[in-house]
């Protein structure tokens, strides 16, 4: 069965440093989203992208959070300047169509030191 | 903003029971996801739903829209159901996450 995919699994960095984080959507979907959720929280919305650009993003994804799909596969997640309170399990979805059911990759654990 | 609650927020139950979860969200939704999140961190989605009640295995879930509440039952509950279960309403193109329920189910 098709899934999603994400890499790294767990990411540590130091404080400043540029983070990306990778997922391979499933290949007949057209949305995509990215998701982090703090140790011990719920879940939150951080951006969602259909066509090439963004659809909707919430007030967490400010100007040091930016999205890509470079290829025709890899969607991306890069954090240009990482903080102590970016440490989080970072997930990856994708649907067919908005509204739809989105599948979930595993998620990346992004550890800033 | 969508404000997401889930009742209650811990359920322990014995194997076997019927168990059920309650979301309620306070602005108009055009779907609802039901997600399971595992111990590990993973997530999978269930259920989405807008209207009335779908059913899987043992698991059903329902919606009532002008109500604006939904609740994931889980008939014949077994060990393996222990997870934390999300409901996610669908406002605009955007989903808003409950705190979650955590079920423990002791054999």
């Amino acid at each position: 069965e098709p899934e999603v995919t994400q890499t790294p699994s767990h990411q540590v960095t130091q404080m400043g440093q540029e983070v990306i984080l990778r997922c391979v959507p499933i290949s007949n979907h057209l949305y995509f989203y990215w998701y982090r959720q703090i140790l011990g929280q719920k879940v939150e919305f951080l951006v969602s992208f259909y066509n090439n650009e963004i659809s909707e993003k919430s007030e967490i994804f400010d100007d040091q959070f930016s999205v890509e799909r470079p290829d025709g596969s890899n969607f991306t997640l890069k954090i240009r300047s990482t903080k102590l309170e970016d440490s989080a399990m970072y997930f990856c979805a994708s649907s067919v169509e908005t509204g739809n059911t989105q599948y979930f990759g595993p998620g990346t654990r992004l550890t800033v030191l | 903003k969508n404000e997401v609650e889930q009742s209650p927020q811990n359920l322990t139950a014995q194997e076997g029971e019927f168990i059920t979860i309650n979301c309620s969200y306070s602005v108009g939704i055009s779907a609802l996801h039901w997600l399971q999140q595992h111990p590990g961190g993973g997530i999978v989605s269930l259920f989405m739903l807008s209207s009335g009640k779908k059913k899987h295995g043992r698991l059903i879930a329902t919606i009532n829209i002008q109500e604006k509440h939904s609740s994931l039952h889980i008939t014949a509950s077994h060990p393996r159901d222990s997870a934390v279960y999300i409901c996610a309403p669908l406002t605009g193109n955007q989903f808003y996450f409950g705190t979650g329920t955590s079920l423990t189910v002791i054999p």
